[in-house]
């Protein structure tokens, strides 16, 4: 019940296209759910986050679409470039507790 | 620089023995978190403190971690015995019950991490 489960692993796509991240979940007690992005060598930060009560959340390129009722949710990256290039984290908080997806590297075509 | 700091970022070691990793958080937040992270995952989350109570503790947390913040300030990792299977990143977060914008909701800020290998 604690899983957050993300997917692809890995994703392939080419400059100026769209990178599409998706996460399941199971606790309803979950309610904040944030997607960090992290390069090597580094920390995770913070990239956009979204509440339940809100079905999408807009911030310059990055795009969450959130699906309350099928517990599902996912980041879109628009017109991707090659500094995108990470890994992104999908994550889901009760409390003080975060439970992180196990990742998705991007890598962006130049 | 006034982000999460941690020290040291490497730390190579041998099996048996005792590790010590220290993390200064952002000066006003009062919450810190400590995670560890292996290769191709994402962080895990080890323990959390309140200003200094440790308030929870991961099952993760085995009797050889122990996680200390005396003054409510910085934080120490303390890993006794080492294993190899305690090579990880070891990631250290604050934060403050404050909201700091309408995205954030008592966001978790991050350090880069201590990277530990256990040979």
């Amino acid at each position: 019940q604690q899983q957050v489960k993300q997917s692809p692993q890995s994703l392939i796509v080419q400059k100026g296209g769209i990178s599409i991240i998706n996460c399941a979940y199971e606790n309803t007690a979950f309610d904040y759910f944030p997607w960090y992005q992290q390069f090597p060598g580094k920390g995770p930060a913070l990239l956009i986050a979204i509440r339940p009560d809100v079905s999408e959340k807009k911030e310059g390129r990055f795009t969450i679409s959130f699906n309350k009722s099928a517990k599902q949710f996912s980041l879109h990256i628009m017109d991707s470039q090659p500094g995108d290039s990470a890994t992104y984290f999908c994550a889901a908080r009760g409390g003080f507790k975060t439970i992180f997806g196990a990742g998705t590297r991007l890598f962006v075509k130049a | 620089d006034t982000g999460v700091s941690q020290d040291p970022r490497h730390k190579i070691t041998k099996r048996g023995q005792n590790v010590t990793f220290r993390c200064d958080p952002i000066s006003e937040h009062n919450r810190l978190y400590w995670y560890r992270q292996t290769l191709g995952q994402g962080p895990e989350f080890l323990t959390y403190f309140q200003n200094e109570a440790q308030l929870e503790k991961s099952r993760l947390l085995s009797d050889r971690f122990s996680a200390e913040r005396p003054k409510g300030s910085f934080s120490t990792l303390e890993i006794q015995r080492t294993e190899q299977g305690d090579s990880a990143m070891y990631l250290c977060a604050s934060s403050s019950p404050l909201a700091q914008g309408p995205s954030s909701y008592n966001e978790q800020f991050f350090g880069p991490g201590t990277r530990l290998t256990v040979l």
